[in-house]
């Protein structure tokens, strides 16, 4: 079966630094998508990466290895407003989206 | 604002009413979904109109019946729900065929739907 494995809670310090991890076993991939959820509010586009490698945007970064099945989403010089759920997604060989179960970030003062 | 509306934005329905989700997308895409989002539970993939043609049906209990009238709409009927289906329903719109990258979904804020 295809499936998306990510911590399902993380505390961080304001002005910290954290790194939520996603692994994949999915059928085929053709990118991998992470978005955040604030309680009550509609996911929003955070980032794509389809290659190796880093893809950098502001205080955002998300990282991507195929041979490993892992991706994880580095957020730096935290705020209290990035309290939120961060989803990872991967689209597999048929082009659907499969989706993790996200991940609650919890910004302490 | 993410150029995705849905109205209502909360329902409470008992097992026998009938009501409507909405859902309207702004953006020019050609692709739109209706997702089911249950606490601690990953997004449900429900249907799938692409050129307002149906290409996903992931086993979705009959109750739930879509319409896609063209590709700015698109409403999920319901009827004679059960208390389980009590969640945060989601539309998405996405371009596809639009080459590698571009088929990002955006989201509407959902309709959070109590089944009494």
């Amino acid at each position: 079966g295809q499936n998306i494995d990510q911590p399902t809670e993380m505390t961080a310090t304001e002005g910290a630094i954290v790194q939520i991890n996603c692994t994949y076993q999915t059928s085929g991939f053709n990118g991998l998508f992470w978005y955040q959820q604030h309680a009550g509010e509609a996911p929003t586009f955070l980032s794509y990466n389809v290659l190796d490698g880093l893809e950098e945007k502001g205080r955002f970064s998300s990282f991507l290895s195929r041979s490993k099945g892992y991706s994880y989403l580095l957020l730096k010089e935290l705020q209290m407003k990035d309290s939120a759920s961060y989803l990872c997604a991967v689209r597999d060989s048929n082009y659907q989206l499969i989706w993790g179960a996200g991940t609650k970030l919890i910004i302490k003062p | 604002e993410t150029g995705v509306t849905q109205t209502p934005r909360h329902l409470v329905m008992g097992m026998t009413n009938k009501k409507s989700l909405k859902c309207e997308q702004h953006l020019g895409h050609n692709a739109m979904y209706w997702y089911k989002q249950s606490a601690k539970k990953p997004l449900e993939l429900m249907f799938v109109y692409n050129f307002k043609e149906q290409t996903e049906n992931n086993s979705v209990p009959s109750r739930f019946s879509p319409e896609c009238p063209n590709s700015s709409h698109l409403f999920l009927h319901l009827h004679t729900l059960q208390p389980e289906d009590s969640a945060l329903y989601l539309c998405a719109s996405s371009k596809e065929g639009g080459g590698v990258g571009s088929e990002t979904q955006y989201f509407g804020p959902g309709t959070r739907l109590l089944v009494l």
